[in-house]
């Protein structure tokens, strides 16, 4: 089960929007309503930010958002403030053995 | 507020047994509806799932790590342990306990804080 794929990096200036993409298959982000996305800030572990494509915890700003077509999945941060700038992974279910499968990992710099 | 906290050695020697549990207080493991976790992440890498227990024993294992992993619980003291043995320096990595909720999948809500293990002679 290979990783799924995120950009290495995106970045952009406080008050933007920014989007982040994970690109699976139809065996795991394409074939189910299962990706999330976790932050991590350097020296820390990660926290949940969206599950089930666009559900939200309680506690997380509704500055993210997330969404899914076909086999990619999105994270959106609007209104970017400096305390996004960290590490962003997405996960899916995969009905491969491996059940969950991470993303690459994608690093947000806040301009 | 549900707490997890990483324990054990930071060092282990090529070919041996990692061993590292995970206490968790805040909340009890008996309670059930929780599938209590471990991944790791390598040096500067992404995110690798391990496996997890649920209360009652049952587990399931990441294929690629099947042959060498074994977690454990001990709800008399709210702790789950991980065991990956024959290590190489390839499992040298920051080591998280975790809380997940499933629901069509794992969603790791709680995590600890993380523990570096290397492996190295």
């Amino acid at each position: 089960q290979s990783a799924l794929t995120q950009p290495a990096s995106v970045s952009g200036s406080p008050g933007q929007s920014i989007t982040i993409s994970c690109t699976g298959t139809s065996s795991d982000v394409g074939g189910y309503n299962y990706v999330s996305w976790y932050q991590q800030h350097p020296g820390k572990a990660p926290k949940l930010m969206i599950y089930d494509v666009s559900n939200r915890p309680s506690g997380v700003s509704n500055r993210f958002s997330g969404s899914k077509s076909g086999n990619t999945a999105s994270l959106t941060i609007s209104g970017l403030q400096a305390e996004d700038e960290a590490d962003y992974y997405c996960s899916s279910y995969t009905s491969s053995s491996t059940l969950e499968v991470f993303g690459t990992g994608t690093k947000v710099t806040v301009l | 507020q549900v707490q997890l906290q990483e324990s054990g050695p930071g060092l282990v020697k090529p070919s041996q047994t990692l061993s590292l549990t995970c206490t968790v207080s805040g909340g009890s493991i008996s309670s059930g509806g929780y599938y209590w976790s471990w991944i790791r992440q390598h040096p500067g890498k992404g995110l690798e799932w391990i496996g997890y227990i649920y209360y009652s024993g049952s587990t399931y294992y990441n294929p690629s790590l099947k042959s060498r992993v074994t977690i454990s619980v001990d709800t008399s003291k709210n702790q789950f342990s991980l065991k990956l043995s024959s290590v190489t320096a390839a499992d040298t990595a920051v080591y998280y306990c975790a809380r997940a909720r499933y629901s069509g999948s794992l969603k790791f809500d709680y995590w600890g804080q993380g523990t570096l293990v290397t492996v190295s002679s």
